[in-house]
């Protein structure tokens, strides 16, 4: 599963500032899932995408937050103005399609704002 | 929408010994539950999973059951060694896609030498 690649690993962001988190799913999957892991938490759903299509937006804050997973390129995850409260590990996970099959998790996006 | 509790949140054990982690799931139409290792600073791995056409799943010293009755599912490890020491999450997930997973807090599993 280290084909699931996520970057940059280590992100810094004052506050106000805008965060892009990108995740390139393994070779032949075309689903990518973001989850957020607070300090000490377990890991939350954010969004489910498939190429050009969200398909499930339902963990994602009202606000400041938007993602897409483009014909071509990485998925990415965008979180405008941050606040200090953003500061999480994001990971991301990636799916060859729907049917019994287990989610890749990248090496996850630790940002930290400050 | 789904909720998963995991208990206990740590747990700590002698080298040796067996360590068991215990969830309860709240939708029915759950049938996937898969269980993560994840050490400090890493990425969730994934150790074992069940589907809830099967009510036990065992490779090597860990083992996985599921009471589709009562709603939970436990991991239990055997022969626990220090390099298990790390957080353990179980999860749980519906329908045809396995993965929009709901989480469980986490369990910090401690094994002593």
């Amino acid at each position: 599963n280290a084909g699931v690649m996520q970057n940059p690993r280590h992100l810094v962001r004052r506050r106000g500032q805008e965060a892009r988190l990108r995740c390139s799913p393994m070779k032949g999957h075309s689903h990518v899932y973001w989850y957020r892991q607070l300090p000490e938490e377990g890991l939350k759903f954010m969004v489910y995408l498939q190429k050009e299509n969200i398909i499930d937006e339902s963990g994602m804050p009202k606000e400041r937050f938007s993602a897409e997973f483009p014909k071509e390129g990485p998925s990415i995850l965008r979180i405008q103005q941050v606040v200090r409260g953003d500061s999480a590990a994001y990971f991301c996970a990636s799916f060859p399609g729907q049917g019994v099959s287990e989610a890749f998790f990248g090496q996850g996006t630790r940002l930290t704002v400050v | 929408g789904e909720n998963v509790e995991q208990h206990p949140s740590t747990l700590s054990v002698q080298e040796g010994d067996s360590a068991v982690i215990k969830c309860t799931y709240s939708d029915s139409a759950s049938n996937y539950f898969p269980w993560y290792k994840q050490e400090l600073g890493k990425r969730p791995q994934l150790i074992i999973d069940i589907r809830s056409n099967v009510g036990e799943k065992k490779d090597q010293r860990i083992a996985v059951t599921l009471n589709k009755t009562a709603k939970h599912f436990s991991l239990h490890i055997t022969e626990t060694q220090p390099e298990d020491s790390a957080v353990y999450f179980c999860a749980g997930a519906g329908g045809t896609s396995y993965g929009k997973l709901t989480f469980g807090q986490g369990t910090i599993l401690t094994v002593h030498p």
